[in-house]
């Protein structure tokens, strides 16, 4: 497709539970962000991919929280053991990474995270 | 770390009414991005700064780079009822290991028609 897709749209999950999320970046980003977004809040920086490798791991808020990219497309972020704080819109980003910094993110719809 | 200030948080107009919002940062920054959000969606990017003063037009929208590269703001001229959204803005110092936007906590505007 054309744009930024995650999946699943919506994950209900229990307490304790594992949960991996899932991002397609637009074909030819080199760059991919993780963010989260709690209900009426702004965005949270989780992580930042290059290729395959994470420079930037700052905004991981716990060792519960993991993410790889493989084949410098798909990333998976994945949460372990969820907690209820853990409630959130999980956002993932794409963009060209320059010396000249055009770097605009594009945004995929998110996938609502709800740990019961 | 970096922190952004945007206001106002919220604002409720009548419908071709000129709207304005902005951000300010406590260090500088070398992009700034303005983005739209809309319920169930993610942030559709709007405008994209990357000079110190430069103004720069999308439609009614009307974005500058402070010459201070400390702070933005964003004009809706002649709002309509789709302009409905939470605008937020973002800044990045690209370059390095660094790569994330910090993002203003947004402005939620409200257009009657």
């Amino acid at each position: 497709g054309a744009g930024v897709s995650q999946s699943p749209s919506n994950k209900v999950t229990e307490k304790g539970k594992d949960v991996e999320l899932r991002c397609d970046p637009i074909s030819g980003h080199t760059a991919l962000y993780w963010y989260r977004q709690r209900l009426g809040q702004g965005l949270e920086f989780l992580i930042y991919f290059q290729g395959n490798s994470a420079p930037d791991k700052s905004g991981l808020p716990s060792d519960r929280f993991s993410a790889e990219r493989t084949g410098e497309s798909v990333s998976t972020l994945t949460i372990q053991r969820t907690q209820q704080e853990d409630s959130a819109v999980y956002l993932c980003a794409s963009s060209l990474r320059s010396s000249t910094g055009l770097n605009e993110q594009f945004f995929g719809p998110g996938t609502r995270l709800t740990v019961l | 770390g970096q922190q952004l200030n945007q206001s106002p948080q919220s604002m409720f107009i009548q419908e071709g009414e000129d709207v304005s919002m902005n951000c300010t940062s406590s260090s500088i920054f070398n992009t700034w991005l303005w983005y739209k959000q809309e319920p169930g969606e993610g942030p559709v990017l709007l405008i994209a700064l990357y000079k110190a003063g430069e103004l720069t037009s999308n439609g009614r929208l009307t974005a500058q780079f402070g010459i201070t590269r400390k702070d933005s703001f964003l004009n809706i001229s002649a709002s309509i009822p789709s302009d409905v959204g939470i605008y937020f803005c973002a800044g990045m110092n690209y370059g390095g290991s660094q790569g994330n936007l910090i993002f203003g906590k947004g402005t939620k505007l409200s257009v009657k028609p």
